[in-house]
């Protein structure tokens, strides 16, 4: 069985200083994992993906992940939050590479103060 | 590119009722996703379609939900009779392997 858990439901940063959003994931496959941002009124954008290649991946907009299976992780970062970053934020996992068994986490809603 | 297409954008309807919802995916994507995503709470996959065959439906609440997709295109998903807590919005999602790219999706109120 596969599970995601985003471990901060809220997170407040100020703009230009870095950006951590956390999750951790189980799955009994090897796992496809994926950060997706969510603007108010807008539609899903991925964001970047892991599929077995490369642990580091970058992303979209100076967005970039590590995927850490001793630690069962996949966090998001970026160095330095701009205004319009603030947005809901979901990690998502997948079994194997043909998007089955697709599971959200219950998203991480990021705030960018002035 | 055309993106994912879904319609209708709204839809307010009294508890009992139907309702049904479509969506036309990126042209050439095989695979399709209906997720429903409840106010603050993150999408759960409905159904999965391969074509036109069904890979995971094992979240469907199949005594009120049901959807189809004829030819391996459109797709269609209907809620019969639509309960209080079936308020959400509904998403359609199509990729060719890894990502899943997303329609706007329907809101819809139960009322």
């Amino acid at each position: 069985a596969q599970s995601v858990t985003q471990l901060d439901s809220h997170v407040s940063v100020s703009e230009g200083t870095p950006v951590l959003l956390r999750c951790n994931y189980s799955s009994s496959y090897s796992p496809s994992l994926f950060w997706y941002v969510q603007h108010p009124n807008k539609g899903l954008q991925l964001l970047l993906k892991y599929t077995s290649a490369a642990t580091l991946v970058k992303g979209i907009n100076g967005f970039e992940a590590e995927f850490k299976k001793s630690e069962t992780s996949f966090h998001l970062t970026k160095p330095s939050a701009h205004m319009s970053d603030a947005a809901e934020y979901f990690c998502v996992v997948s079994e194997g590479t043909g998007g089955f068994k697709t599971i959200f986490g219950a998203g991480t809603r990021l705030f960018v103060k002035a | 590119e055309a993106g994912v297409a879904q319609s209708p954008r709204y839809k307010i309807i009294e508890k009992r009722q139907s309702v049904a919802f479509w969506c036309n995916p990126i042209s050439g994507h095989a695979t399709l996703y209906w997720y429903q995503q409840i106010l603050g709470q993150g999408p759960k996959l409905l159904i999965q379609f391969q074509n036109n065959g069904v890979v995971d439906d094992s979240q469907l609440p199949k005594d009120r939900f049901s959807a189809e997709r004829l030819k391996g295109v459109d797709s269609t998903l209907k809620i019969q009779p639509a309960k209080l807590e079936d308020s959400a919005v509904y998403l359609c999602a199509s990729s060719w392997i890894f990502e899943q790219y997303f329609g706007p999706g329907t809101r819809l109120t139960v009322t």
